[in-house]
């Protein structure tokens, strides 16, 4: 079966870190580019940053550029987001989507998603 | 970049056809066919139901077909079954490797 799973949310201060992961299986990783995109409780989604199949080509949404690094094992199966500097604004649901190859930002498995809590 | 605008709610009976609009700008919705559109329910992930305009995912009913129009993107749900009601999202592609999502459609079935 094709899915992601996401792991390491949890409650952390302002101005804290926090790495949340990603984790395949049923395909092969480094076929895809990867991306996170995350929720506020009770808005909508919002995109965060993507990453090329290689890991060599990331980018950031303006909010969490400097603060955020997506990266990659495509050995392991598993995408990571790495935040620091965390505010009381980022937290949400951050889900990790799967890019359909030959397309542009189109996402066809989306993991369970995983809360992100930033308050003192 | 600005989040693409689009209706808080739509309805409809069981049966009927329902459209929700997403529009945009000439930078995005207008300028790419990259559009997608995705349906939530309610704890849930998102879920693909259009891409590049008008193409549907394996699995994802004919019911659901998609469009575009200058700046304006439309999702179509003919035929509307309980099942349908949930949140749904448009994107598009924005340039400069910029993404942005509408703020979503409340679609309830009534």
């Amino acid at each position: 079966e094709v899915q992601l799973v996401e792991s390491g949310g949890g409650l952390v201060q302002p101005g804290g870190s926090l790495r949340i992961s990603c984790a395949a299986s049923g395909f092969t990783l480094s076929n895809h580019w990867m991306h996170w995109v995350r929720q506020a409780p009770g808005k909508g989604l919002v995109y965060v940053s993507r990453s090329s199949t290689d890991g060599s080509d990331t980018n950031y949404a303006d909010p969490v550029k400097g603060r955020f690094t997506i990266s990659r094992d495509n050995a392991e199966n598993t995408l990571y987001l790495q935040m620091n500097s965390l505010r009381v604004e980022d937290t949400a649901v951050y889900y990790c989507a799967r890019g359909i190859s030959g397309s542009r930002d189109a996402f066809d498995i989306w993991g369970q998603g995983t809360m992100v809590t930033v308050s003192s | 970049q600005s989040a693409l605008t689009q209706p808080p709610s739509a309805s409809g009976s069981p049966g009927q056809s329902v459209t929700i609009s997403c529009t945009g700008t000439s930078s995005d919705v207008g300028g790419y066919n990259y559009v997608s559109w995705y349906q939530q329910h309610p704890g849930k992930a998102p879920k693909l139901m259009i891409y590049e305009v008008t193409r549907r995912p394996s699995g994802v009913p004919d019911r659901f077909s998609g469009s575009k129009s200058g700046n304006t993107a439309s999702l179509t749900v003919s035929g509307l079954q309980a099942e349908d009601e949930a949140d749904y999202y448009c994107s598009s592609y924005g340039g400069r490797n910029n993404l942005v999502f509408g703020g979503g459609t409340k679609l309830t079935v009534l």
